[in-house]
Formats: structure tokens, C-alpha cells, sequence
């Protein structure tokens, strides 16, 4: 099993729709989370991080289900330059106390008008 | 200003040559990543450094050799290239993910290596 999964999509979605994805994680040791976009061509950047309480940035609202081994990306009215990658990202310690850093393979989500 | 920088952006070369890739940031970070993407978009960590010191090294063939001469920069060297190793690299850096403070990376744009 993968350390991170995520369904590849497409999402094919019209402009205004609501649209989530979601990713699962393998290592109950996993301690925090984080949402990244890819454009095409294009390196990732991070949308937002996941907290425990869940948090919202505008359209985009952020979960986690640490129970379940799960996060969720919810994104509403969807804008046509919403189009791209998202990458869960799930970052647990190594024996040195460093970060590693493990990314989902991506959903590719297609607004379209 | 770029805040972390690849050179080249794209590198094309025969199978069997030994190529560098050159990677800066000015962010002041402390840790600098090397990512490969290949062509099914699957992003792989490669190696991790923290301070100029390897703290992170994947299952990567010993072909692949990072070098790091100080804090802002991250080297890769990649001998006897293969066809296999076609694919986007990326460098990132961060922030240490120390005490159970994991930080955002910062992507480079990326280096397109296409093995002939």
C-alpha cells in the first residue's frame, strides 16, 4: 500500500461547482499535512497547510481525519483557474527528528465553463 | 527575485554522459531537497539535506550524487545517464522540520532532463 493516496482524477467540474478530493494516508505516525498545487509545467506550491481543527482560506477549506487516516481539500464555486494538480503532501519525523516529506501522486482537476 | 533557482531548465543528452544540475535559493533556509517527477507526475523526494549534511537519501541509484557547498546551494551530478532517468527535477528547500514543526518547501522550476 502506498504511503499516500489520492484518487488521479480528472475531476471534470463547471465553473461555480463544489468539489472535494481526498487523500489517505498509510503511517499512523504522520504529524502534519499539506495541500500543494502543480500547474502544468509548472512547480508545486503550497495552497494551504492542514490543522486538526480543520481550516478554511477563502473558497478552499481544509480537513483532517486523523481517526480515519484521512485529509480532505473542499473547494467551492469553482473558478476556471482552479484547473491543475493538487498534491497531498504528509510529513512525518525520521529518527533524527528531520521532516520527511512524502506526496500524493495528484488529482487533476479540470474546471470547466 | 527567484527565491530558488535550477539551472538548466532543460538538458537534453545522450545515454551514458555525466550531467550537472544546479540548484540556489535565497531564502534563507537551512534545508534543501532534490524531488524527481517522472512522466506519470509522481513526485519522489531523492535526497534531503540539512546544513550541507545528508539526512534524507531514498532508494536512488549511486549514480545520483548531490553535492552541497554551503546552506543556499544543492547540487546534483548524475553519471552514466539512462534513459530511465528522463524525467522533471525539482529542487525545494524549507525551513529544518524540526520538533515536530514540519515547514512549506519551496520549488525551483524545475529541470527537464530528456536522455537520448
Amino acid at each position: 500500500r502506498k504511503e499516500v493516496e489520492q484518487d488521479p482524477g480528472p475531476f471534470n467540474v463547471p465553473e461555480g461547482a463544489t468539489v472535494a478530493f481526498n487523500c489517505t494516508y498509510s503511517n499512523s505516525a504522520s504529524q502534519s499535512f499539506f495541500w500543494y498545487r502543480q500547474d502544468c509545467r509548472k512547480e508545486p506550491k503550497l495552497l494551504m497547510s492542514v490543522y486538526s481543527s480543520g481550516n478554511e482560506d477563502g473558497r478552499f477549506t481544509a480537513q483532517l481525519n486523523r481517526a480515519s487516516q484521512y485529509i480532505s481539500l473542499l473547494i467551492r464555486d469553482s473558478k476556471l483557474s482552479d484547473s491543475a494538480t493538487y498534491l497531498c503532501v504528509v510529513n512525518r519525523y525520521n529518527s533524527g527528528g528531520y521532516q520527511k516529506v512524502t506526496f500524493g501522486t495528484g488529482t487533476k482537476l479540470q474546471v470547466i465553463p | 527575485d527567484t527565491a530558488v533557482s535550477q539551472t538548466p531548465k532543460y538538458l537534453v543528452t545522450q545515454m551514458g554522459n555525466d550531467k550537472s544540475i544546479k540548484c540556489e535559493q535565497n531564502l534563507g533556509h537551512d534545508t534543501m531537497y532534490w524531488y524527481k517527477q517522472d512522466s506519470k507526475k509522481f513526485l519522489k523526494i531523492m535526497f534531503s539535506y540539512n546544513n550541507k549534511e545528508l539526512i534524507i537519501n531514498e532508494t536512488v541509484p549511486n549514480r545520483f550524487s548531490p553535492k552541497s557547498p554551503d546552506k543556499a546551494h544543492l547540487n546534483l551530478h548524475i553519471n552514466s545517464l539512462e534513459l530511465g532517468d528522463s524525467a522533471v527535477y525539482f529542487c525545494a528547500s524549507s525551513h529544518a522540520g524540526l520538533a515536530n514543526r514540519a515547514h512549506e518547501q519551496y520549488f525551483g522550476p524545475g529541470t527537464r532532463l530528456t536522455v537520448t
